[in-house]
């Protein structure tokens, strides 16, 4: 029972058009949310991170959503660049399961056409 | 970059043999944690620790046990690898309780023939 899921595989923009990844959640009692960027052969990179007493946080060119009503959270970005190509995880966490260890969706892979 | 080294990054195995992964930190930080990544599944938790010598199982634990004799070592055990158990192996590390980012080694491709 996959509790973070990430329902598009993959995502295909044009450069300098907004990315939009998509991510929803069943366990209300999460309590922080966070993006990963992926690279092949490398490990998950931190990106930005959203506190479930807020709506919206805003680094640069990536913002997150969340929608705590619906569970559901986005990332933005804008605007897309080549670079950005990557995996992206969206993962969640709660203060009291495993020590807040993240629990991941299966990440959706952003490819941004120059 | 946080100072997180795995060891091997590339393991061949047969199946049936014991193999540890190591995972080696540099930043004194408290919480280590052992994820697997499969396609279609994301990353998922095996064990993690809270402290020297304090593990826990994760929601992937079985056929892998763990030890943490010292802050800055966590060691994957896979008692006797399966074929199913062929995927990549990421550590991560969280400093303190009130911290919520994890940060990530490079990984360690595992693969039991």
């Amino acid at each position: 029972d996959q509790q973070v899921k990430q329902n598009s595989p993959s995502l295909s923009v044009q450069e300098g058009r907004i990315s939009i990844l998509n991510c929803d959640y069943t366990n209300s009692m999460f309590d922080y949310f966070l993006w990963y960027k992926k690279y092949p052969a490398e490990g998950p990179t931190f990106l930005i991170s959203i506190s479930s007493i807020k709506d919206k946080n805003e680094d640069g060119r990536f913002t997150v959503f969340l929608n705590k009503s619906a569970k559901h959270l986005s990332l933005h970005i804008v605007p897309s660049q080549p670079g950005d190509s990557a995996v992206y995880f969206c993962a969640a966490s709660r203060m009291d399961t495993g020590r807040r260890a993240l629990t991941f969706g299966s990440g959706t892979r952003l490819q941004v056409q120059p | 970059d946080a100072g997180i080294t795995q060891s091997p990054r590339h393991k061949v195995t047969e199946t049936g043999t014991p193999v540890t992964l190591r995972c080696h930190q540099t930043e004194n930080h408290r919480y280590m944690y052992w994820y697997r990544q499969d396609p279609g599944h994301g990353l998922r938790l095996i064990h993690y620790s809270y402290g020297v010598k304090d593990t826990d199982k994760g929601e992937v634990s079985d056929g892998y046990s763990v030890s943490r004799s010292k802050t800055e070592d966590f060691l994957l055990t896979l008692e006797s690898a399966t074929s199913s158990q062929t995927s990549v192996y990421f550590c991560a590390i969280r400093a303190a309780a009130g911290d919520t980012e994890a940060f990530f080694g490079q990984g360690t491709r595992l693969t039991v023939v």
